[in-house]
């Protein structure tokens, strides 16, 4: 397996406007995560899935952040309207059902000016 | 709320020198996991631990699962040029699979 896929590896926009980032998980896992990192507050884990469905979005930081799943392979993150204080890297993770283990793509380092 | 508290912050060391780090919690661990991250990389899993007492390796790397189940040491040997980065404690918590994670130990080798 190719691991866990992020695009795009780096996003520069301007303030205001829209951000998508992507994820495809480990095949066969059952839960996804986003994660947001930035050298003051550490990795901070935004939303999880578990068979697609949204579980747990209270690390979503308001309302212009909104992640969706529509199907086993893919989720997005996106950020509308974007901010500079947005600026992260943010991560994708995936781990089997009843297994702890999460396993990270790359990430996206995304830069709002 | 569950915190991990994990030390050192950074690390410098000589190559060849043996390297400690530890987590530490005020609530109980099932699971111990420990990352490594790289610049520009995502956090990759070291080793896992999923019961008390346990000690697991991973080549030069060893962690152990404290018998309170409540803390949890890394330790490198021989430390080597492409052991630089930062390692991150992280444990599940009781309710669900959201990982509860350390702040990361940054290890700096001096050439």
């Amino acid at each position: 397996d190719a691991g866990v896929i992020q695009s795009p590896r780096h996003e520069v926009t301007e303030m205001g406007q829209e951000v998508t980032l992507r994820c495809k998980p480990i095949s066969g896992h059952d839960y996804l995560f986003w994660y947001r990192q930035t050298m003051m507050r550490g990795l901070e884990l935004l939303i999880y899935f578990n068979n697609n469905v949204p579980i747990d979005d209270s690390g979503m930081p308001e309302d212009r952040f909104s992640a969706k799943m529509p199907n086993a392979s893919f989720s997005t993150l996106k950020i509308q309207p974007s901010e500079p204080r947005d600026s992260a890297v943010y991560f994708c993770a995936s781990s089997l059902n009843s297994n702890a283990e999460a396993f990270f793509g790359q990430g996206t380092r995304l830069t709002v000016v | 709320g569950q915190q991990l508290n994990q030390s050192p912050q950074s690390m410098f060391i000589q190559e060849g020198e043996d390297v400690s780090m530890n987590c530490t919690s005020s609530s109980i661990f099932n699971t111990w996991l420990w990352y490594k991250q790289e610049p520009g990389e995502g956090p990759v899993l070291l080793i896992a631990l999923y019961k008390a007492g346990e000690l697991t390796s991973n080549g030069r790397l060893t962690a152990q699962f404290g018998i309170t189940r409540k803390d949890s040491f890394l330790n490198i040997s021989a430390s080597i040029p492409s052991d630089v980065g930062i390692y991150f404690c992280a444990g599940p918590m009781w309710s669900n699979y959201q990982l509860i994670w350390g702040a990361g130990t940054k290890l700096i080798i001096k050439p």
